[in-house]
């Protein structure tokens, strides 16, 4: 079965400090992905990953940065976190090859910046 | 610009009362069409890809169909433990990056 995880289901920060979004996939996937999530806004893709050490921008990377030294492990971190931050934040992983737009979806993490 | 529409925004089924839910795709070089069940506090749990036009997918009383503009998730004597939100998602040739509708809740009453 397919399994991405990620750190913690409930978050609370304040304004100013750095945050560690953590994601781990056991399936062996090549790509990884960080999203967030708002009513009226959907899904918005953050960062992804296609190898170690790789990482490419989505739609709205800025005030995020991302980090992915394993192969099924990918961090996303908000270096100073703001409250326009507070969010649902997704991560999904797919596999390589044809089926790279496959994505599999963690349960969550539900980020409030006060 | 790739898009994908979803409609309705919301359905409320009775119980047993069959239904479609819509999603209408515009994207240059389809690479997967995804279909996805998101319950309220969750992250979207993954239901079907289609990949070609006439190309059907099934999971208990779900059915998801293909065709070169509109994708269909029929919905056959719903149960109330169906009720969550759909998704739809379109892959295009950009690697990796799927663009999302925004979705239909579905509630199903008993």
């Amino acid at each position: 079965d397919v399994k991405v995880t990620q750190s913690s289901r409930y978050l609370v920060k304040r304004t100013g400090e750095k945050v560690f979004l953590e994601c781990v996939q056991d399936m062996d996937h090549e790509n990884m992905f960080w999203y967030r999530q708002d009513p009226g806004l959907g899904l918005r893709l953050i960062y992804f990953s296609y190898d170690v050490k790789m990482k490419e921008k989505g739609d709205i990377p800025e005030g995020y940065s991302v980090s992915r030294e394993k192969k099924e492990r990918f961090s996303l971190i908000l270096e100073s976190a703001s409250t326009n931050q507070t969010s649902m934040y997704l991560c999904a992983s797919s596999l390589g090859g044809p089926k790279y737009n496959e994505q599999f979806f963690g349960p969550g993490t539900r980020l409030t910046v006060l | 610009e790739d898009q994908v529409t979803q409609s309705p925004e919301a359905l409320r089924l009775q119980e047993g009362e069959s239904s479609s839910l819509n999603c209408s795709y515009t994207v240059s070089g389809l690479r997967g069409l995804f279909w996805y069940r998101q319950d309220p506090g969750k992250g979207p749990e993954f239901l079907f890809t289609l990949y070609s036009a006439g190309e059907e997918k099934e999971k208990e009383r779900l059915k998801a169909t293909l065709t070169k503009k509109e994708s269909f998730l029929h919905i056959t004597a719903p149960k109330p433990e169906d009720s969550a939100t759909y998704l739809c998602a379109a892959g295009g040739t950009s690697y990796g990056k799927l663009t999302f509708g925004q979705g239909t809740i579905l509630t199903v009453h008993p």
